[in-house]
């Protein structure tokens, strides 16, 4: 079975650009999460997923970070105009149920 | 707000040494609690979890953590390191939101 899968695995890209971080859930897992740790810093809850719902976006750091599920399975993260300190790792999950218990690999971005 | 603290942010141990990872929660109602360990150039991968019954955990790799709630503690302890086990471990809780709030993690080195 596959784990969760996150594209790309790597990032560069200039401040004031767009970059969009995909990711796969486990096929079935209702519930996605992302995270993300920027450097030196906890890992830190951005927004969680049930099905294509929005369950709380509470984390969400301002509106230039647009999240979306559609249909239920794959997740895309947008992030734009892309700031410098937006670079960290950012980290999906997903779970049948519960927090997540199935992490990806991250993508690392970075802001130049 | 309910928060996990990892006071040691580095550790260095033999390899074959004994090994304990110090995590404290912030005082709530029974936590949820969790390891996960990240080795480089890899995503976070679930140790082992503690929801409630036997204090004591025994998780994957060898590790097992004990949950104390006099300490407010879960500390993470394995009997004997393996060079393999360099890696960043995090101690999670998770919150009523039903996210995970991690500590800062603990970056552990195996000396040969």
């Amino acid at each position: 079975e596959a784990g969760v899968t996150q594209f790309p695995s790597h990032s560069v890209i200039e401040k004031g650009q767009t970059v969009t971080l995909r990711c796969d859930p486990i096929s079935g897992h209702d519930n996605l999460y992302w995270y993300r740790r920027v450097m030196g810093k906890e890992i830190k809850f951005l927004l969680h997923f049930v099905k294509e719902s929005k369950q709380d976006e509470s984390g969400m750091p301002n509106n230039r970070f647009l999240a979306e599920r559609t249909g239920g399975t794959y997740s895309t993260l947008k992030v734009q105009p892309a700031e410098l300190e937006d670079s960290g790792v950012y980290f999906c999950a997903s779970s049948p149920d519960g927090p997540g218990a199935f992490f990806g690999q991250g993508t690392r971005l970075t802001v130049v | 707000a309910q928060s996990v603290t990892q006071p040691d942010i580095h550790i260095t141990v033999s390899e074959g040494a004994s090994l304990e990872l110090r995590c404290n929660y912030s005082y709530g109602a029974t936590p949820y609690l969790f390891w996960y360990v990240q080795s480089p150039g890899q995503g976070l991968q679930l140790l082992l979890k503690y929801f409630s019954g036997d204090t004591l955990v025994q998780g994957i790799k060898g590790f097992e953590a004990e949950f104390k709630r006099s300490q407010s503690s879960f500390n993470l302890r394995k009997p004997s390191v393996h060079w393999s086990d360099a890696a960043e471990y995090f101690c999670a809780r998770r919150n009523a939101g039903n996210m995970l709030t991690f500590g800062g993690g603990t970056r552990l080195m195996v000396k040969p």
